[in-house]
């Protein structure tokens, strides 16, 4: 049973461009959930998403960025306008309903 | 739950020694408590959680304990490794969202 996938890895953009980031969750797992974690920081709950659905987005920056799970496909967690202070490593988890959150590898997104 | 205190933020530990990190949470509706895991640019790894109905849970050198009326809760880490060395974050939830403390870098000395 493969683990939570997420792609790319390392995301390399220069201000004001779109970054896309994306999550394949586990097998069987319906929640996906997205965290940001600033360098030697704790990770910040940012939005939770079931298939075709927002439930709680109240971690996410009033602008420029935006979630979605569709009905098929990786969940995306949509970046635009990209500013220096996005920099920061976005991890994606998953897990049935009300059970454990399993972690993707992250996607370590750098700002020049 | 919104805030997480955790403590101490680094601890450096002779190998063979114990490990305790301590958190302390605010929400009284916080009922699930996951330990986390995470070594230098991998992924966070649950290595133990608990529930709040239960007061202590043990998983061969790993052991948590949770204090329901003091709001707070304690990973004990026996017989310290050099594969122990990590970050470990606690983190809460009273639903689905996982509110992290800050990190404790723990190093084992060989």
């Amino acid at each position: 049973n493969a683990g939570v996938m997420q792609n790319p890895r390392h995301l390399v953009r220069r201000r004001g461009q779109e970054a896309r980031l994306r999550c394949s969750p586990m097998k069987g797992h319906s929640h996906v959930y997205w965290y940001r974690q600033l360098p030697e920081e704790g990770l910040k709950f940012m939005v939770y998403l079931q298939k075709e659905n927002i439930i709680d987005e109240s971690g996410m920056p009033k602008e420029r960025f935006s979630a979605e799970f569709p009905k098929e496909g990786p969940s995306i967690l949509r970046i635009q306008q990209v500013v220096r202070g996005d920099s920061a490593a976005y991890f994606c988890a998953s897990s049935p309903p009300q059970e454990t959150q399993y972690f993707g590898p992250g996607t370590r997104l750098l700002v020049l | 739950g919104e805030n997480v205190e955790q403590h101490p933020s680094t601890l450096s530990v002779q190998e063979g020694d114990s490990a305790v990190i301590k958190c302390t949470y605010s929400d009284s509706a916080s009922n699930y408590f996951p330990w986390y895991k995470q070594e230098l640019g991998k992924r966070p790894q649950l290595i133990i959680d608990i529930r709040s109905n239960v007061g202590e849970k043990k998983d061969q050198r790993i052991a948590v304990t949770l204090n329901k009326t003091a709001k707070h809760f304690s990973l004990h880490i026996t017989e310290t490794q050099p594969e122990d060395s990590a970050v470990y974050f606690c983190a809460d939830s009273n639903d689905y969202k996982l509110s992290f403390g800050a990190g404790t870098t723990v190093t084992v000395r060989a």
